[in-house]
């Protein structure tokens, strides 16, 4: 049974629109992780959120991306300006209601950027 | 910055093989250590975490840590060929830190 689900499972784009991802919980979790992974390459931490605040983000999280939680449930990355490398799988993960170290990644978007 | 390694592979085994998997990391602060396995166009599935030095088994998986030598493996006992796959090594800081990834090992497992 999976922590999240993720929507839409695939988005196509076009260059410089907004696009906003949802990773929607199954339970009420605190902590939530955004990563992404180019195609054939490893999967990259974006930013991690706890208690609705950003908590850490890496260098590619840069102005375009932003992160809230503007319900309490589901939890959303926005790109502002999409690029064509902003193409990627984008994950949403979660330690899930039992917390701990590890994260459970929901099933994934697929953003296409033309 | 970071890293973990691993070979990318193919490592082809036979069915019934035991298939070993290898990771290095250079954090010596890391905590937490995972192995996710991914099927192609699919999410990284979570198959074994462990914290301390040893091993630690979990059906036909074994997970093996040494900080010492900032090394982490995984042993596929018995391998079957839907354990054909990529295997991710996973590293964090502990409870609720980012977690930093390998670039994948692809397991072929043949009939």
């Amino acid at each position: 049974e999976p922590e999240v689900t993720q929507t839409p499972s695939h988005q196509v784009t076009q260059m410089g629109q907004e696009v906003i991802l949802r990773c929607v919980p199954i339970s009420n979790h605190l902590y939530f992780y955004w990563y992404r992974q180019i195609l054939g390459q490893k999967v990259e931490f974006l930013v991690s959120f706890y208690n609705n605040e950003i908590s850490e983000k890496s260098e590619i999280f840069d102005d375009q991306f932003s992160v809230e939680r503007p319900d309490g449930s589901n939890f959303t990355l926005k790109i502002r300006s999409t690029k064509l490398e902003d193409s990627a799988m984008y994950f949403c993960a979660t330690p899930g209601t039992s917390g701990g170290a590890y994260q459970f990644f929901g099933p994934g978007t697929r953003l296409t950027v033309l | 910055q970071k890293e973990v390694e691993q070979n990318s592979g193919p490592l082809s085994v036979p069915e019934g093989a035991i298939a070993s998997l290898n990771c290095t990391y250079s954090d010596r602060g890391s905590q937490s250590f995972f192995w996710y396995r991914q099927y192609s166009g699919k999410s990284p599935e979570l198959i074994m975490f462990i914290y301390s030095n040893g091993d630690k088994e979990d059906g036909r998986f074994t997970a093996q840590l040494n900080k010492a030598s900032q090394y982490v493996s995984l042993l596929i006992r018995d391998s079957q060929p839907s354990d054909s796959a990529t295997y991710l090594c996973a590293v964090g800081a502990g409870t609720a830190s980012k977690l930093t990834f390998g670039t994948g090992t692809r397991l072929q497992v043949t009939l």
